[in-house]
């Protein structure tokens, strides 16, 4: 199993800031890993696919990057509405298809 | 319009079965892999089972290996999550969701794949696990 590991748990920003989130992978999984974003009381939104190519509909502030173990997620100029949870997963190797344990971000 | 909507979450005993479905509608189903996502109250995402296009490779996470089943109706537009032997760490909220390639892609290495990420996603449904 291919285990993800995000850092940090928790991220605190005042808004207007850069934002760059950690995912990191236990063995290679070339460039097969997607983002997620996922705000109380809704479901998840993808935000990026092939660690880098932004999804239907995703502002130009979300980017990804990496490739191997190592992948980061950056949010240019923080938003109000991108105080959420973000969540890294692997598609690489299955079964099973593993989420990190996911970074929140909230509002210094 | 596109829309996944799941039902069939609810109270069930522990050891009881459920039945999940999730209907799906403006899309072409039949040329996506389908999966299953979970989120128990206070912990992150957990992928629950998956299926290509053409049922033809299936998956389970390992705490729901030999419990659940994963299915789909591609006539009906339908995917379904039969859970038996259910225990109290099942309660969580249950995502339908699609996968965003269109029946396999080939990598930056070369290698083939039927499952990926997930492009669109139903709004859940609840089963809680309890006495």
């Amino acid at each position: 199993e291919v285990v993800m590991t995000q850092s940090p748990a928790t991220l605190s920003v005042p808004p207007g800031e850069r934002v760059t989130l950690s995912c990191r992978a236990s063995q290679s999984i070339s460039t097969n890993l997607a983002w997620y974003q996922q705000k109380p009381g809704q479901a998840p939104r993808l935000l990026i696919y092939e660690a880098s190519t932004r999804a239907t509909a995703i502002p130009v502030r979300f980017s990804g990057s990496g490739s191997g173990t190592e992948f980061t997620l950056t949010i240019s100029s923080l938003q109000s509405e991108d105080f959420a949870l973000y969540y890294c997963q692997q598609y690489n190797s299955w079964p099973p298809l593993t989420f990190g344990g996911g970074t929140k971000v909230e509002i210094k | 319009e596109v829309q996944l909507v799941e039902s069939g979450g609810g109270l069930v005993q522990p050891g009881r079965s459920l039945r999940l479905s999730c209907e799906v509608s403006g899309f072409s189903f039949d040329d996506y892999a389908m999966h299953w996502v979970r989120r128990a109250p206070g912990k992150g995402l957990e992928w629950v089972a998956g299926l290509s296009w053409n049922s033809n490779s299936i998956g389970y996470a390992g705490s729901v290996k030999g419990r659940f089943t994963i299915s789909r109706d591609n006539a009906k537009k339908a995917l379904y999550l039969e859970m038996s032997s259910l225990r109290i760490e099942d309660t969580a909220f249950y995502y339908c969701a699609k996968d965003i390639t269109k029946r396999y892609y080939y990598d930056d290495s070369g290698n083939y794949h039927v499952l990926s990420a997930f492009d669109l996603w139903g709004q859940g449904t609840f089963v809680t696990v309890s006495t």
